[in-house]
């Protein structure tokens, strides 16, 4: 399976921890990127990464979220001190890039839940 | 501001019958648009997506969606829907100027009577 790949798929943690999540996007897409997604809402958009360089990133993402790509392939996102509204399911999706618009292909997501 | 509304939160329709899911979206620059099926539990699934050209396109599945500037709608539709379709169906909007982000609709869930 080449498709974009998420590791774990379920996290619960306490409140106050830090979790970390891997995505591995398909490996000729240079784009990657993370949405959010909570119950009964579509996708919302986090931050992006051509390569290894961080391009843009949503208010939504706080300074308690850290995400990398530290040499272009997977990225990990990083939550520290969670708190209950941190609750939802993470999604990673990754796209070529070039001339165009390309459509993003997700993974299966990460739901995390802080207790 | 860039946003995407589909009006139905929730839709049920026989087996069999046919099916029509709005979207209508705010989109300052060309639009590109998309329909994505989420099943319980499962990541985004491309269905179709417009670009540029004729405006009725063909996705995966069966499902067909048209684009129509004049009304700002890309409605998805399925002449004869499957148990297997319910799920939660999610209408997208991107543009050429940004490499990034993809707005989502809130999504409508689907269910299916047999």
């Amino acid at each position: 399976d080449t498709g974009v790949s998420q590791n774990p798929r379920h996290k619960i943690t306490k409140r106050g921890q830090n979790v970390t999540f891997r995505c591995d996007p398909i490996s000729e897409h240079n784009r990657l990127y993370w949405y959010r997604q909570t119950l009964g809402q579509g996708p919302e958009f986090l931050t992006y990464f051509q390569n290894e360089a961080q391009l843009e990133k949503s208010r939504l993402l706080s300074d308690r979220f850290s995400a990398e790509r530290p040499k272009g392939s997977f990225s990990t996102l990083e939550i520290q001190r969670t708190e209950q509204g941190d609750s939802a399911m993470y999604l990673c999706a990754s796209s070529p890039s070039g001339t165009g618009p390309y459509e993003q292909y997700f993974g299966p997501g990460t739901r995390l839940t802080v207790t | 501001a860039q946003s995407v509304t589909q009006p139905d939160i929730h839709i049920t329709v026989s087996e069999g019958a046919s099916l029509e899911l709005r979207c209508n979206y705010s989109y300052g620059a060309t639009p590109y648009l998309f329909w994505y099926v989420q099943s319980p539990g499962q990541g985004l699934q491309l269905l179709l997506k417009y670009f540029s050209g004729d405006t009725l396109v063909q996705g995966i599945k069966g499902f067909e969606a048209e684009f129509k500037r004049s009304q700002s709608s890309f409605n998805l539709r399925k002449p004869s829907v499957h148990w297997s379709d319910a799920a939660e169906y999610f209408c997208a909007v991107g543009g050429y100027s940004s490499a990034s982000k993809i707005i989502f609709g809130s999504g409508t869930r689907l269910s299916i009577r047999p």
